[in-house]
């Protein structure tokens, strides 16, 4: 699976967009892109993935370089309960059979 | 619908004791995972389990091993516990064993002393 890179930590205003940025500069053709978070002692939450194209859901927002070596994870307006540990995870997708490669993310403050 | 449960939530061993730990999945999946977390650390995978059959493995000493139920519940199972093994145990569950979404319980909190 390919290695990403994201800052060890970044900090947010409630209720302005948390933009997180993950470099994989090596990622190959069918690998997607997963975000995750983890709330201080809980396991690991599934936010969103893609491949090539954005996405969204009712969580966030997944921007995706044109040349995919850079993703954009985007949370529009956070609140202090999207204070968390943020996984970006790169892998082949339903041929990874379960494992996800976690690095050591990024911790989000949302601040008051 | 009830997530991923798993039991116990905290224990505490001697080493050199062995451990077993529980997850029930959601239901309907019959993917489970574990996962190993040390303090400060990402997730570590152990093990994943699809109808019953290892399908991967990660770089964890034989100490480690688990299984899969018919009710596709799982054991993880740790012998000859070191210090080093002190972590939080992960359990996920998905649909299939290629998902591209997984579901983590709350985790076991193990402590060798």
């Amino acid at each position: 699976d390919a290695k990403t890179t994201q800052p060890p930590s970044m900090d947010c205003a409630e209720g302005r967009a948390a933009n997180l940025p993950c470099n994989h500069s090596t990622i190959s053709g069918n690998e997607y892109v997963y975000w995750y978070r983890q709330i201080h002692s809980q396991g690991p939450q599934y936010i969103i993935h893609g491949l090539k194209n954005n996405e969204t859901n009712e969580m966030a927002s997944l921007i995706i370089t044109e040349d995919r070596k850079s993703s954009t994870l985007i949370l529009p307006h956070a609140t202090l309960r999207d204070t968390a540990v943020y996984y970006c995870i790169v892998g082949a997708g339903g041929t990874s059979y379960g494992k996800l490669t976690f690095g050591q993310g990024t911790i989000l403050t949302v601040h008051p | 619908d009830a997530g991923v449960t798993q039991s116990p939530t905290h224990l505490i061993k001697t080493r050199g004791q062995q451990v077993t730990l529980r997850c029930s999945p959601i239901s309907g999946h019959k993917s489970v995972s574990w996962y190993q977390q040390v303090l400060g650390q990402g997730p570590q995978f152990i093990f994943q389990y699809y109808e019953k059959e290892e399908r991967g493995r990660g770089n964890f000493p034989d100490r480690f091993s688990a299984r899969q139920f018919p009710n596709y519940s799982s054991e993880l199972n740790v012998n000859a516990l070191l210090l080093g093994d002190s972590a939080l145990y992960l359990c996920a569950s998905s649909l299939v064993a290629g998902d591209y979404g997984y579901t983590f319980g709350s985790g076991t909190r193990l402590t060798v002393v």
